[in-house]
């Protein structure tokens, strides 16, 4: 497609358990973000990818949380054992190579993610 | 820790009137400047990007850049109700692209 990505759109499950969100970048796009937005919060810098490595995962809130690329191209962004303030809009991010700061990021529809 | 700081809003302009949205950033080596808007449940969309000192314009848009101050305007002209939205203002600086985002302005146009 054209855009980012994201799959599923929303997602509801109980506390504790596993879920993984899934992001397709622009075809092209070598970096790959990972930012959450609370309700009514600004946007939280989660992990960066260049490739498949991950530069920059500072943001990342906890070890429950990990992110991977395969490829390339798609990411997926693991939360284990959910609480219930991970609860927010997972929203994914691509840009075209890194070597220039000045690229702009797109960003895909988002994950909502409640949990329960 | 770098830092950029928006205006805490809300602004509310009427119709057909320029709605002027400021924006601070700490790190003077910042290089680049974006403002994205986004709509109530949607995600954040690139309006506007600005990598030199002085305005950039786009039909209503204009972004005005002074490094030497470090602030990152956005101008809207002839204000429309369609434009009312939170904007971001995203500045980038560093060598792993990594954005900084400000908390977002809520701009409101009265018809």
């Amino acid at each position: 497609g054209a855009g980012v990505s994201q799959s599923p759109s929303n997602k509801v499950t109980e506390k504790g358990k596993d879920v993984e969100l899934r992001c397709d970048p622009i075809s092209g796009h070598t970096a790959l973000y990972w930012y959450r937005q609370s309700l009514g919060q600004g946007l939280e810098f989660l992990i960066y990818f260049q490739g498949n490595s991950a530069p920059d995962k500072s943001g990342l809130p906890s070890d429950r949380f990990s992110a991977e690329r395969t490829g390339g191209s798609v990411s997926t962004l693991t939360i284990q054992r959910t609480q219930q303030e991970d609860s927010a809009v997972y929203l994914c991010a691509s840009s075209l190579a890194g070597h220039y700061s000045n690229q702009p990021q797109h960003f895909g529809d988002g994950t909502r993610l409640s949990i329960l | 820790q770098k830092e950029v700081e928006q205006n805490s809003g809300p602004l509310s302009v009427p119709e057909g009137a320029i709605a002027s949205l400021n924006c601070t950033y700490s790190d003077r080596g910042s290089q680049s400047f974006f403002w994205y808007r986004q709509y109530s449940g949607k995600s954040p969309e690139l309006i506007m990007f600005i990598y030199s000192n002085g305005d950039k314009e786009d039909g209503r848009f204009t972004a005005q850049l002074n490094k030497a101050s470090q602030y990152v305007s956005l101008l809207i002209r002839d204000s429309q109700p369609s434009d009312s939205a939170t904007y971001l203002c995203a500045v980038n600086g560093g060598a792993n692209s990594k954005l900084t985002f400000g908390k977002g302005i809520t701009l409101s146009v009265r018809p």
